[in-house]
């Protein structure tokens, strides 16, 4: 079985501060793996994703991930945070040639960017 | 405009008043799901389809069911609602080709009373 586990229920951070939020997971085989946003009141955007390939992915609006087999981490980064970023940040995956498509989430990271 | 539709986005209802919340996709997806949101558990898997008439429970089934009948539709049912039912609800779809491309939908915000 696979699962998730976002370590930080929430993450206050100045403005203009940088920020990571984490995500580890746990899977016998290989996975996708997600990062999604939901801004107040608003449904799921996908800020970026892995499939294979360079390790570091860049998402929109300034966000970046990396992916480490090793440690089994896809840790989210961003280099300067706006207002605008205060929103919920979920990790996901998707295990490779899985029948049920199944995307497990993380309980999610709020992210409260402060003036 | 490819995307997945829900409806309504928000409904309170009362306790045993069956419902339904509609999904549509217009992608010709062959997969579809259905996920609730709840404060801390982040998303879990209702129900989900790999084709019409081909369905299947996911982590947490009990007290929904779905249909698809149409390619296009996943409609989720509450047949007898109850107050632990209240929860964001999303819908969402993906081509078998590619499974990584999910769409959700915006979402809709189920009250229980």
């Amino acid at each position: 079985a696979q699962s998730v586990t976002q370590l930080d229920s929430q993450v206050p951070v100045f403005e203009e501060a940088p920020v990571e939020l984490r995500c580890n997971y746990s899977s016998s085989v290989s996975v996708y793996l997600f990062w999604y946003v939901q801004y107040p009141n608003q449904g799921l955007q996908l800020l970026l994703k892995y499939l294979s390939g360079s390790t570091l992915v860049k998402g929109i609006n300034g966000f970046e991930a990396e992916f480490n087999k090793s440690q089994t981490s896809f840790h989210l980064r961003k280099p300067s945070v706006h207002i605008s970023d205060t929103a919920e940040y979920f990790c996901a995956v998707l295990p490779y040639g899985d029948s049920s498509y199944k995307l497990i989430f993380g309980s999610g990271t709020r992210l409260l960017v402060r003036p | 405009e490819a995307q997945v539709t829900q409806n309504p986005r928000y409904l309170i209802t009362v306790t045993g008043k069956k419902l339904t919340v509609t999904c549509s996709q217009n992608m010709n997806h062959e997969y579809m799901s259905w996920y609730r949101q709840d404060p801390g558990l982040g998303l879990r898997q209702i129900y989900y389809s790999m084709n019409v008439e081909v369905t299947d429970k996911g982590d947490v089934p009990e007290g929904y069911k779905v249909s698809r009948k149409e390619k296009r539709n996943f409609p989720l049912i509450l047949e007898s609602p109850s107050p632990n039912q209240t929860s964001l609800y999303f819908c969402a779809s993906s081509s078998r080709d590619r499974p990584y491309g999910y769409t959700f939908g915006s979402g809709t915000r189920l009250t229980v009373v």
